[in-house]
Parts: structure tokens; sequence; C-alpha cells
């Protein structure tokens, strides 16, 4: 079955550039998702990529896929404070009736 | 303005006791998923339903139960037979055949007293 990996945790200084990564084996897999869930609260899309594309770009953040090594990246530019938070990578394919596979989250600590 | 509601934020049940955690939405979606998750972990799922009137276990069913008999409602029952309900549950929907993936609610925690 499809698998999704990711790192537990992440530790950044407010101002640098976190990147949290996740990798995927389904080599059929046609869209990946990064979402957001802050202490309490439920899941919220940050952004989501086509397969087909390499990198998709949305104001500071930065999504890049390696199709060939099947690993997904999330650039956060200027990290804030307000980022900390858990960010779920996800994905789906063709044959999946719709349903995302997700990894289990890495939590992601801005320190000021 | 579009959404998905779940009732209660916070819910205290005691042993031995069924409860019903509410799952509403507006958003004209097809599919609803229900999700547990437990501190520090990721996302379980429980149950989903993509039509009326039909639902399909997920990874980890046992002790629950869900109905389906309104496009805009998916209520999950945890029952007495869950050893373990302390959790944070999640509810979410999607459009069939879109790839915006899913909107998710702000979640129900559930504490057995």
């Amino acid at each position: 079955g499809e698998d999704v990996e990711q790192s537990l945790f992440l530790s950044v200084r407010e101002g640098d550039s976190s990147v949290i990564n996740c990798t995927y084996t389904d080599s059929s897999s046609t869209y990946l998702y990064w979402y957001k869930q802050e202490p309490g609260a439920g899941l919220q899309l940050l952004t989501y990529i086509f397969s087909n594309m390499d990198m998709k770009q949305d104001q500071r953040l930065t999504v890049l896929l390696n199709k060939k090594d099947k690993h997904l990246s999330l650039r956060i530019a200027d990290t804030q404070t307000g980022d900390s938070a858990i960010y779920f990578c996800a994905e789906t394919h063709n044959n999946a009736g719709n349903m995302l596979t997700f990894g289990g989250g890495t939590r992601l600590m801005v320190k000021p | 303005d579009g959404g998905i509601t779940q009732s209660p934020k916070y819910l205290f049940r005691k042993e031995g006791q069924n409860v019903t955690l509410s799952c509403e939405q507006n958003l004209n979606h097809d599919a609803m998923y229900w999700y547990r998750q437990d501190p520090g972990q990721g996302l379980r799922l429980i149950y989903y339903s993509q039509i009326v009137n039909d639902f399909q276990k997920g990874d980890i069913a046992e002790g629950y139960s869900v109905s389906r008999e309104k496009k805009e409602s998916f209520p999950l029952t945890v029952t007495s037979a869950q050893k373990n309900p302390t959790a944070f549950y999640l509810c979410a929907s999607s459009i069939l055949g879109r790839s915006d993936g899913y909107t998710f609610g702000s979640g129900t925690r559930l504490t057995v007293v």
C-alpha cells in the first residue's frame, strides 16, 4: 500500500527558512498536498501540486517535487513564530477514489 | 460562508457510555471522513462515506459507528466497545473528482472521565 513519511520535528530561528521534507512510495501519485495544523485546531490546506510540476510558489511558500526520488518539500521563507504548527503532507492517485494518504506530520518550532 | 462544523468542541464521556460527535457541512461536498488523532500522532481513518446511505470502514473502525442519512451530515458514535476513546476527532469533506483535497472541521476533543 501507499506510504508517506515525514520527520517528526524541526526547529528553526525566526527569520530563517524552514524546509519540511516528505517522501512517498506510490509512483502513481497525481496530487500532493501540504496541510498546516495549529494547536487544538483542524487541518488547513496550504498548497498542493500536480505531479507533472517540479515547483510551485505561493508567497512565502515554495513546494518542490522530485518525482524520480518521490520526494516532496515545503520551504517557508522568513519563518515567523506564527508558523509554529504541525505540517502534514498527503498524496492521492488516480485509483484512490479521492482518498488522501497522510504522512505522520512534522512539528515545526520557531524560536524567537 | 460555506464550511464544515464539528460540535461540541469538548466532550466528556463516562466509561460505558455511548457519545455522538456531530459533523455538518454546507459545501455540497460528496464525501465525508472521520479521523482520530492521538497526542503527537498523525491521523488515523475511522470511517468514510462517498454517497448518502453508504459508508466504508477505515483503518480503526472497531468501537465506532456512523450514519449518512443526509449529504450534509456524518455523525460519529463512539460506543462503549471503544476501550480507549480519549482523543481528538477530526471530520473532513471533499468533492469527488476534484483535486483540491479535503476541507477539515475544527475538531472535537473527547475525554473519558
